[in-house]
């Protein structure tokens, strides 16, 4: 595709329901991030994954966090039993880099979740 | 030591004036220092990016001044037009590890 897509744009679950977001990073991209950005704020790390392999997921806030990305290509960051504070937007980036050096990392339009 | 701190939380420019946005950093690793603009209900988007072997870097109206031994970074914009009024943040990385994010300009340029 010709960028980063997010799905859905909008989603409100009530506390306590299990959501599941989605990204289709750019073809043929290696690393894949998933950031969470609380409004007024810069986006904060949650996990990192290089092709399928999740290098990196000390970002994630409790294990009701969980991401996947079985094929190396899309990704899923699910959230169990959503809570109040979990109300942010998701987003998702995905960049050439691999190995020592970074790149341009691009940005989906993120996920607005709002737990009622 | 991920810390990257940014300045100021907003900002209010004249047309034709030139906005400078300052950020530091603790982690002497980062060698990637980005810089994105996010315009509200989109994805924040790649402006300019220096590596800490240089100490400055122009892309268009879009400058980087960038000093190691400080562990401080600057973006200035040039001739700032109203369409430059967005949310402005700096970020630094180590390697192609996450980005560490500052925590945001909101930039306002006044026709």
């Amino acid at each position: 595709g010709a960028g980063v897509s997010q799905s859905p744009r909008y989603k409100v679950a009530k506390r306590g329901q299990d959501v599941a977001l989605r990204c289709d990073p750019i073809s043929g991209h290696v690393s894949l991030f998933w950031y969470q950005q609380a409004l007024g704020q810069g986006p904060e790390f949650l996990t990192y994954f290089q092709n399928e392999a999740q290098l990196d997921k000390s970002g994630l806030p409790s294990d009701r966090f969980f991401a996947e990305r079985p094929e190396g290509s899309v990704s899923t960051l699910k959230i169990q039993r959503t809570q109040q504070e979990d109300s942010a937007v998701y987003l998702c980036a995905s960049s050439a880099a691999s190995g020592y050096m970074n790149t341009e990392a691009f940005f989906g339009q993120g996920t607005r979740l709002t737990v009622v | 030591q991920q810390q990257v701190k940014q300045s100021p939380q907003s900002l209010i420019v004249q047309k034709g004036g030139i906005p400078i946005i300052n950020c530091a950093y603790e982690n002497t690793a980062f060698d990637y220092f980005p810089w994105y603009q996010q315009f509200p209900g989109k994805g924040p988007a790649l402006l300019i990016a220096i590596r800490p072997d240089v100490s400055e870097k122009k892309e268009g109206r879009f400058t980087i001044s960038f000093n190691k031994s400080a562990k401080q970074f600057s973006l200035h914009i040039m001739d700032s037009q109203p369409g430059d009024s967005a949310t402005y943040f700096c970020a630094a990385s180590k390697g192609a590890q996450k980005l560490v994010f500052g925590q945001g300009t909101r930039l306002t340029i006044n026709p």
